[in-house]
């Protein structure tokens, strides 16, 4: 059972609407990853929270946002949605100094952008 | 500039047989990461292996091994008589020292049939 747990599963939405998609990691783990999953691709990094702090950011515009809260949980926001946001948007949390050592991944919260 | 390459989009192989999976990095860090992810149709990405940099020494673990080499910038991973239950996407990844991001392959999708 995995430490990292997102909701929702599964979200569809319009085009031009707001999206808050919640992660709640593993207690103790101090570090949260969100990436963008397109069909077939990759990964790509969208940005991490170190103590509710924004301590790094891809190539994702600001409408992209997100918050870490004290209770290991933290969420991210896109606003404005495009069609290329649809995706699965998974959330990795790690703890401070092991990062290197494997973060832990949740399975997931598949969006569609209609 | 980060970069990871998986030449090999899809592999399909029949039960039984052992299957290599390819991966070629890019970076400029002499202190640098390498990651293998498993990624099942429930989605999570699965933590498999961390190497260091410093850390040539190749390793075995049941039926996977792992063989890294500086020399070609290559970070391969074998599994020894495949089985249905490995059928995923994996994903090989690297992060370089102080870097917050992993960087991601584009994965292969490996199909074990019976």
């Amino acid at each position: 059972e995995t430490g990292v747990t997102q909701s929702p599963t599964h979200l569809i939405k319009t085009r031009g609407q707001q999206v808050t998609l919640r992660c709640s990691s593993q207690s103790g783990h101090n570090t949260v990853s969100w990436y963008q999953q397109a069909l077939g691709q990759g990964p790509q990094f969208i940005f991490q929270y170190y103590r509710e702090e924004e301590n790094g950011r891809g190539n994702f515009p600001p409408r992209f946002s997100g918050l870490q809260f004290p209770n290991y949980s933290s969420e991210l926001n896109v606003n404005a949605l495009e069609l290329d946001d649809s995706a699965l948007y998974l959330c990795a949390s790690s703890l401070e100094g092991t990062r290197f050592y494997g973060y832990t991944f949740g399975s997931g919260t598949r969006l569609t952008v209609v | 500039a980060q970069k990871v390459t998986q030449a090999q989009t899809e592999i399909s192989v029949v039960e039984k047989e052992d299957v290599t999976l390819d991966c070629v990095y890019e970076t400029r860090d002499t202190t640098y990461y390498l990651f293998w992810y498993k990624q099942p149709p429930s989605g999570e990405l699965v933590f498999l292996i961390r190497r260091n940099s410093f850390d040539e020494q190749n390793e075995i673990s049941g039926r996977y091994s792992w063989n890294f080499q500086k020399s070609t910038s290559s970070f391969n991973f074998t599994i020894t008589a495949s089985q249905v239950v490995d059928s995923a996407v994996y994903f090989c990844a690297l992060s370089e020292r102080g870097a917050q991001k992993l960087v991601f392959g584009q994965g292969t999708r490996l199909t074990i049939n019976p």
